[in-house]
């Protein structure tokens, strides 16, 4: 059974510093992974989504990358902004059939002005 | 990107009576789409998988009958919370699959519960 894990669980950063979020799967085996963020009480924002055979994907500020080999991700944030403050959930979908994801718990970010 | 509207965005209810959330893509059809509950500061927990003209998929500790769902059509999916209580206050958040889209998936904004 697939499991995901997300360290930290918590991160606070001073504005403009770089980050990285961690995200490692179980199975190696996965169909895409996909990194959401969300804000309190809202629902889930897709950031990026990264197929099996690829090994980054970039949109303006934020970069992820995936090793199937070692089940890992990470989500890198540069010059982070007091905006980027969220919880950043990363999710494995485990075949390519219509199946649901396998979240993590989720990093809670905080960037500092 | 592909938008998921859910409906409504929070209800109130008395303990005993039945509550419906909508879930609708607006741009693209869904065969398939998911129902998650999240309890404060948690992840999400699947609740169930919707699909287009069949019965629902429950996840295990789900009580279909206390929690129906309907996928009516490819872009409408509703969950109703039956005889709700105390308990089911949750927030409650659907995803659907943009099947054109490489397997992206999209959530709605989420529909807030609370039972009094």
């Amino acid at each position: 059974k697939q499991e995901v894990t997300q360290i930290p669980a918590a991160l606070s950063v001073p504005e403009g510093e770089n980050l990285v979020l961690n995200c490692s799967f179980t199975d190696s085996a996965i169909y895409n992974l996909q990194w959401f963020r969300q804000d309190p009480g809202k629902g889930l924002t897709s950031l990026l989504l990264i197929q099996s055979s690829q090994r980054e994907q970039t949109s303006g500020r934020l970069n992820a990358s995936l090793d199937k080999s070692s089940g890992r991700s990470t989500l890198y944030i540069a010059a982070s902004q007091p905006g980027d403050s969220a919880t950043y959930l990363c999710a494995a979908q485990p075949n390519s059939g219509n199946t649901p994801l396998v979240f993590g718990k989720g990093t809670r970010l905080s960037v500092i002005a | 990107g592909a938008v998921v509207s859910q409906h409504p965005s929070w209800v109130i209810c008395k303990s005993g009576t039945s509550v419906k959330i909508e879930c609708r893509s607006l741009d693209f059809q869904a065969t398939t789409m998911f129902w998650y509950r999240q309890f404060p500061k948690q992840s999400l927990m699947l609740m169930a998988t919707s699909n287009e003209g069949s019965k629902a998929t429950y996840e295990q500790g789900v009580e279909k009958d206390k929690f129906l769902i309907n996928h009516a059509s490819l872009t409408l999916s509703t969950l109703t919370v039956t005889s709700a209580h105390p308990e089911d206050s949750s927030f409650y958040i659907c995803s659907a699959r943009d099947s054109s889209g490489g397997g992206e998936l999209f959530f709605g904004e989420g529909s807030r519960l609370t039972v009094l």
